[in-house]
């Protein structure tokens, strides 16, 4: 049964602080790594990472995949208030139509 | 500019009531997806097809039928509902299996069952 953990659950930081979120993965045969991200309503796609792409990178936003240590990491850097949102992350592996999903990290960014 | 469309976007039902949540995307996308996200349990796997004509069940099927009759559509149903299905629904649709492009949402619908 393939397995996603996020950390950490919850996070409030300072307008202006850069933030690491973390997330661990068991999947067989790994296919890709998503990141997306949920404000009120639908989760917004930021990141796919796969073995032929481990860095991402838009804006202040960065994304890195370990596949030694079935890991990812999203960095957020001089964080703005709306950058306050769940983070989700979801893996699926070869062969599987389904995508299995992290609980989320909920950031607060506080003025 | 729709991308997934979800209705309804908010539905009180009492517990025995049947119903039925649309989903609809312009994208020709063949992949769709039904999920339900609880606090503090992330996104579910609820049923899924993989082109017209086709469902299968995800994580948590049970209490839900879907029906893929058009492309565009995918149809949740709930046949006799419980409060343990008080939850938020999204839809999500894929050019392929999410393994080279993202999955997209809709912004989901949120059920009470009383």
């Amino acid at each position: 049964e393939d397995k996603v953990v996020q950390s950490p659950l919850s996070l409030v930081v300072h307008e202006g602080d850069t933030v690491t979120l973390n997330c661990s993965y068991e999947v067989t045969n790994f296919r890709s790594l998503l990141w997306y991200k949920q404000e009120k309503k639908a989760p917004t796609f930021l990141f796919m990472l796969t073995s032929s792409g481990i860095e991402k990178k838009s804006g202040r936003l960065s994304s890195i995949l370990d596949k030694k240590e079935l890991s990812s990491i999203l960095n957020i850097t001089a964080t703005q208030t709306g950058d306050s949102a769940i983070y989700l992350c979801a893996v699926s592996g070869a062969g599987s139509y389904q995508l299995t999903f992290g609980k989320g990290t909920k950031l607060s960014v506080i003025p | 500019n729709a991308g997934v469309t979800q209705t309804p976007k908010f539905r009180v039902l009492k517990t025995g009531q049947s119903m039925t949540l649309l989903c609809a995307q312009d994208m020709n996308h063949e992949y769709m997806y039904w999920y339900r996200q609880d606090p503090g349990m992330g996104l579910r796997l609820i049923h899924y097809s993989v082109g017209e004509g086709t469902t299968a069940k995800g994580e948590v099927p049970d209490g839900y039928n879907v029906s893929r009759l058009k492309k565009q559509n995918f149809l949740l149903g709930l046949e006799s509902a419980a409060p343990s299905q008080t939850s938020v629904y999204f839809c999500a649709s894929s050019e392929d299996r999410g393994l080279r492009q993202p999955q997209h949402f809709g912004d989901g619908t949120r059920l009470s069952i009383l």
